[in-house]
């Protein structure tokens, strides 16, 4: 069965500094890897996703992620933080027919 | 406007009451979801429907029940033998049946709080 950890259950950074949110995953086979975002008290919104095309994936508003398999690791990054970022990030794995499996997500925080 | 809505944005129940929530898809999704977010846990999965007249238990369904007459209604009910209802019910759907890692699209979710 798949799995999934989100290393941080909160990281905060300075606006204009880069973001790194980290995640592992465990599958039992190709996985698909998605990362959500959610603003307080509103639904989620997809940012980005990895079927098994190009290993680097680019998401809206600058997000992107990398799939390395080697690392079980599917990290979510942009090179400048914005206020607008400050909301909570989940990481989300798929094994093709099975349920999505969210990790238990991580609150960022963007200080001016 | 295509979307999900669900409604009420909040809710307030008293023990022992049965309470439905709604969700509504206009997107001509044939897969809708029910996810139960509790602080801290991430989305935990209730009932699934990949098709009219059909679904699925997920890894929570203990204490609730949904239907599933209308391509574009799947409404949740919580009952009163869910033990502890209070959290914030988002309601999903997609495209294509059968397989998950298609991209699942969020409506605003409800708020339950049981007083």
């Amino acid at each position: 069965a798949q799995s999934v950890t989100q290393l941080d259950s909160h990281v905060s950074v300075s606006e204009g500094t880069p973001v790194l949110l980290r995640c592992n995953y465990s599958s039992s086979y190709s996985p698909s890897l998605f990362w959500y975002v959610q603003h307080p008290n509103k639904g989620l919104q997809l940012l980005l996703k990895y079927t098994s095309a190009a290993t680097l994936v680019k998401g809206i508003n600058g997000f992107e992620a990398e799939f390395k398999k080697s690392e079980t690791s599917f990290h979510l990054t942009k090179p400048s933080a914005h206020m607008s970022d400050a909301a909570e990030y989940f990481c989300v794995v798929s094994e093709g027919n099975t349920p999505l499996v969210f990790g238990k997500g991580t609150r960022l925080s963007v200080i001016a | 406007d295509g979307g999900i809505t669900q409604s009420p944005k909040y809710l307030f129940r008293k023990e022992g009451q049965n309470v439905t929530l709604s969700c509504e898809q206009n997107l001509n999704h044939d897969a809708m979801y029910w996810y139960r977010q509790d602080p801290g846990q991430g989305l935990r999965l209730i009932y699934y429907s990949q098709i009219v007249n059909d679904f699925q238990k997920g890894d929570i369904a203990e204490g609730y029940s949904v239907s599933r007459e209308k391509k574009e209604s799947f409404p949740l009910t919580v009952t009163s033998a869910q033990k502890n209802p209070t959290a914030f019910y988002l309601c999903a759907s997609s495209s294509q049946t059968g397989y998950f890692n298609n991209e699942q699209f969020f409506g605003p979710g409800t708020r339950l709080t049981v007083l």
